[in-house]
This record gives structure tokens, sequence and C-alpha cells, in this order.
């Protein structure tokens, strides 16, 4: 069974350029949420996805948007990019349900951003 | 609201010996999920344990244990005759009913260094 998916691996941007993140969840999981690594600030939840709606959201500038598909697959996007937006970004994956396993987090190997 | 701490910054032991992970949590929630996560350097958290509230067994998964005990909010996890493959930081987390078990809410991270 394929894992959490998330592409590119690496990116490197410009100041005031605007990125975009793809994520596929494992097969059956409807739940995708994003979240901000750094060093500073260590890791932080940016937003969960569900059934193509955002049902939870962190505390972050409105640059950073997400969506999800019919498919699940979900993208974040940051726009105007800033240097303090390099960081690695992870996506994860849950089958949301009622069975206690079913909110279990899957991560995937994330997106390692530059802003240069 | 949430918070998760691992005092520990950086341990160091020597292959074959044993060490205890720390992790306190705070949280209003009567129902809620700690999980742990293993990060090695190329990213990727990988899924370790999920505990919900109301289930205080500890457990024991080969040569990881964990000791969940809610009179002290602590969720430490032990490895047991350490490898030099158990290098990593691993993270401690948690969810809860009112803010989203699709939320987590992550210590800062322990890095385990293990020597031959």
């Amino acid at each position: 069974k394929a894992g959490v998916t998330q592409t590119p691996r690496y990116l490197i941007k410009t100041r005031g350029q605007q990125v975009t993140l793809s994520c596929s969840p494992i097969s059956g999981h409807r739940s995708v949420s994003w979240y901000q690594q750094t060093p500073g600030q260590g890791l932080q939840f940016l937003f969960e996805y569900f059934s193509e709606t955002q049902r939870n959201k962190g505390n972050f500038p409105g640059r950073f948007s997400g969506r999800q598909f019919s498919n699940s697959r979900s993208e974040m996007n940051v726009s105007t990019l800033e240097l303090g937006d390099s960081a690695l970004y992870l996506c994860a994956s849950s089958l949301v349900g009622v069975k206690d396993s079913a909110n279990t987090i899957y991560f995937g190997e994330g997106s390692w951003l530059t802003v240069v | 609201a949430q918070k998760v701490t691992q005092a520990q910054t950086e341990i160091s032991v020597v292959e074959k010996e044993d060490v205890t992970l720390d992790c306190v949590y705070e949280t209003r929630d009567t129902t809620y999920y700690l999980f742990w996560y293993k990060q090695p350097p190329s990213g990727e958290l990988v899924f370790l344990i999920r505990r919900n509230s109301f289930d205080e067994q500890n457990e024991i998964s080969g040569r990881y244990s964990w000791n969940f005990q809610k009179s002290t909010s602590s969720f430490n996890f032990t490895i047991t005759a350490s490898q030099v493959v158990d290098s990593a930081v691993y993270f401690c987390a948690l969810s809860g009913m009112n803010t989203g078990f699709q939320k987590l809410v992550f210590g800062t991270g322990t890095r385990l260094l293990v020597s031959p």
C-alpha cells in the first residue's frame, strides 16, 4: 500500500514568487493536513481538508492556502514568498471514521522549500 | 490550549544502552490522542504509536515501549538495547476532540544519537 506522496521533494524559489506543492494521500484516506517545519518554530499545523472542504486551520497568514480535489489529493499554495517561508512542508493523511485506528495520522516525506 | 513538552533536546547513548524519551502534555480535552513519530534525516515523519486517552495500558513493540500515565500527563517512550539505526529526532504529539483529531500539536522533539 503506497504511503503519502508529496511532490516536488526539493525546490528553490525567489522572494515574491509563488509555489504550489502537491500531496497524494494513502488510498482511501479522506483527510489531508499540511504542516510547516522550521528550525525556529518547529512543526506547526497549517490546515486540514476533508471532502474538499477546509475543516481546520492554523495560525498562518492568508498567503498560505490549500485545496482538496474529489479524489482526496491536495495542493497547498504559498503566494508572495518570503525568506521565512523556507521550510520543510509535510503532508499527512488519515482515514477518519468511528474506529479508533481511523485517527492515525501518516506523513509523507515532505517538500523542502528554499526561498532565496 | 494544548501543549506538548519534550524537555530533552538531545540525548547521546552508546549502542545497547536503554534510553527513555520524556513527553509531558497539557490539554483540557477529555478525549484526546497521543502520538510518537520518528524523523530520520530524510525528513519523513514515521508513525510509531497512537494512544487514546481512555487506554492507559502500556505497550511494547519489539525494543520499543511506551508508558502512558494520565495522573502525571506523561507519555514516555523507551528504547531498549538501542541501535545506531535508532538515531533520529523523535516527536511527541497530541490531538484532541475540541481542536480536531487531525490537528496535531507537536513537542519540540528530542534528537537521539546512538554511537557504536
